[in-house]
């Protein structure tokens, strides 16, 4: 079954803990993505990537870093989370080519941190 | 800095209804507009549009783009109460790889 996968699904942490936030997919798809989700603010895209070691800031990329090693996976890590970093984050997938743009998404992680 | 306005904020409607909704944007070079609909979960794909006048449907759902104008509208006949949910719509930026900027979606609420 094509699927993003995402772990955790839900974390509390503290400010300050480092932690990471795991995407998976099996779709062999080029590109991924990660958003954040905020009441009113709708979704938004923190961090891009285009093929295996190609990554790129979106619109709020500010303490947040990806990376990129294999096709599969794309990681969020927060270094140092704060509160404003709570939010429900999505990550995506699709191929960068052809004439329909499909972009699959994961089942979400709901991040509090405190 | 691209940009996506959706309308209404929220709606309210009875069930076989017909509902239209709105998304106006600005983006900087224009490459496609997408429709999604979320549940109570992850965003699943409607349609993507990439051509002004050209109506995308799929069964009561459909959309087109006016690109000289700058919006699209997503149309449901006959609404069903499993037509609830938050609807979204993204421009995708050719001069961006493809980077999506969402709106802030229509909230559509469909009662028996």
């Amino acid at each position: 079954e094509a699927q993003v996968t995402q772990n955790p699904r839900y974390l509390i942490t503290v400010t300050g803990k480092k932690l990471t936030v795991t995407c998976s997919q099996n779709m062999n798809h080029e590109y991924m993505s990660w958003y954040r989700q905020d009441p009113g603010l709708g979704l938004r895209q923190i961090y891009y990537s285009m093929n295996v070691e190609v990554t790129d800031k979106g619109d709020v990329p500010e303490g947040y870093k990806v990376s990129r090693k294999e096709k599969r996976n794309f990681p969020l890590i927060l270094e140092s989370p704060s509160p404003n970093q709570t939010s429900l984050y999505f990550c995506a997938s699709s191929r960068i080519s052809g004439s329909s743009y499909e972009q699959y998404f994961g089942p979400g992680t709901r991040l509090t941190v405190t | 800095e691209d940009k996506v306005v959706q309308s209404p904020l929220s709606l309210v409607v009875h069930e076989g209804d017909t509902v239209t909704l709105n998304c106006s944007y600005e983006v900087t070079n224009f490459r496609s507009l997408l429709w999604y609909k979320q549940e109570k979960k992850a965003p699943t794909f409607l349609f993507m549009l990439t051509s002004s006048g050209i109506e995308k449907k799929s069964g009561r759902l459909s959309s087109i783009l006016d690109k000289k104008e700058l919006f699209s509208i997503l149309n449901i006949t006959a609404t069903q109460t499993g037509d609830s949910a938050v609807y979204l719509c993204a421009v995708e930026d050719n001069n961006a790889g493809n980077m999506l900027t969402f709106g802030g979606g229509t909230r559509l609420m469909v009662k028996p």
